[in-house]
Order: structure tokens, then sequence, then C-alpha cells
């Protein structure tokens, strides 16, 4: 079974609209992270916003928040007033436990293509 | 330079050659990662150092050779690829231990590779 779902191969957004691309997660383990990444055509992979699993409110990080609902295993990235510059890949990952030894593992999901029209 | 920087950005070889994908931090990290990115499938963790030790090998194949001579470097040793293994190749790194909670990793901007 995969761990991270992303069912939105691709989603349009007006500039200056809010956006929310879904994520569903798989886990057993009580202590888990999800984090969301970036990645424009450039290829590099940009961290957005952590979400600890023990965290009791959502997290923010500027125009990004994440809309944690743990009993579904969702979380979702919003993007709030959305820009030009927003068009890019977005990936949902998850990492499992807490951090073991130095290195942490994170299982990605397959992506969603966002693209902001005028 | 600043943060993940990976050279080449794009390199084109046939299945008989030998070549090297290079990984710089700067960033005074101690974990580095390697990961597969191909079209339509999730990133692949390769491998992972931590403390220049390997750590983690996700069932790669042996024609891929990591090595991590020091906590800043990592290289990915190339030699008789198939052409399936044409993807993006992206190296990350991360804090570890008595860095942030989120411990994120950092990604450099990859290295495409084609094989003919």
């Amino acid at each position: 079974a995969q761990k991270i779902t992303q069912t939105q191969p691709g989603m349009f957004v007006q500039e200056k609209e809010a956006v929310t691309l879904d994520c569903t997660y798989d886990t057993s383990d009580p202590s888990y992270g999800l984090f969301w990444y970036k990645q424009p055509s450039s290829g590099e992979m940009i961290f957005l916003i952590y979400q600890g699993s023990y965290d009791q409110q959502n997290a923010t990080e500027g125009r990004y928040s994440l809309n944690f609902q743990k009993a579904r295993k969702s979380a979702n990235l919003v993007i709030s007033a959305s820009q030009l510059g927003d068009s890019a890949m977005y990936f949902c990952a998850m990492r499992e436990g807490v951090h073991t030894g130095t290195a942490s593992k994170l299982t990605f999901g397959t992506g969603t293509r966002l693209q902001v029209t005028l | 330079e600043t943060g993940v920087t990976q050279t080449p950005r794009h390199l084109v070889m046939g299945m008989t050659n030998k070549k090297s994908l290079k990984c710089e931090q700067h960033l005074g990290h101690n974990a580095m990662y390697w990961y597969k990115q191909s079209a339509k499938k999730p990133l692949e963790l390769m491998f992972v150092y931590s403390l220049e030790e390997r750590v983690e090998n996700n069932s790669v194949p042996s024609r891929f050779s990591p090595e991590c001579p020091n906590s800043s470097h990592l290289f990915l040793h190339l030699h008789t690829l198939q052409p399936e293994d044409s993807a993006l190749y992206l190296c990350a790194s991360s804090q570890g231990r008595g860095g942030s909670s989120y411990n994120e990793q950092f990604f450099g901007p990859g290295t495409r590779l084609t094989v003919l």
C-alpha cells in the first residue's frame, strides 16, 4: 500500500485565489512528521512547511498552511493568494518515527502539478 | 556557493561509460541522501549517509556506487547503466541531531541523466 497518496495529478488556480492540494498518508507509527515540498521546473525541491503528528495546531508558514486532520490521515496544503510563481510540482512526504540517528528517511507522494493562471 | 550544489546538471552517457555525479553541501549538515526521480513515479530514496557512514541502501543495483568522503561531499559513481536509469538524480542533506525539530532535507537542483 502506498504510504503517501496525492490524488490530484494536476490543478489549475487563478491568480490571487486559494487552492488546496490533497495528501493522505498511511502509517501505524504514532510519531511521524509530514512535509510539503515545491519543485519548480529548475528541479530543486524547496521545503515549504512541516506538521508533526503531536502538534496541536495546524502549521502555517506565510501563504502556506497545512490542514491537518489526524483521524482522517490527511495533510492538505493550502496556498492562499496564489501567485504566478507558485506554478510548480508539489510533493507531500512523510517521516515515520522520531529521528533515528542523524538522518531522516522520507517517503514521497507522486506529486501534484499546480498551474496558476491570470 | 550556498545550499546544496550538484554537478553536472546534465549528463548523457552510453551504457558502457563510467561517470560520477557530485554533490556538495555548504550548510554544515551531517546527513546526505541520493534520490532518483523518474517520470510519474515518487522520489525513490537510494542511499543515506549519516556522519559519512552509509546507513541505508534501498536495494539499489550495484551499477550505482555511492561515496561519501566527508560530511560535505557525496558522489554517485555510475557504470554500465541501462536506459531505464535515465532520470533526475537529486542530492539532499539534513542537519540531523542538534538541528531543527523538523530535520527537513535541503535539496540540490539535480543532475538530469540520460543513458543511451
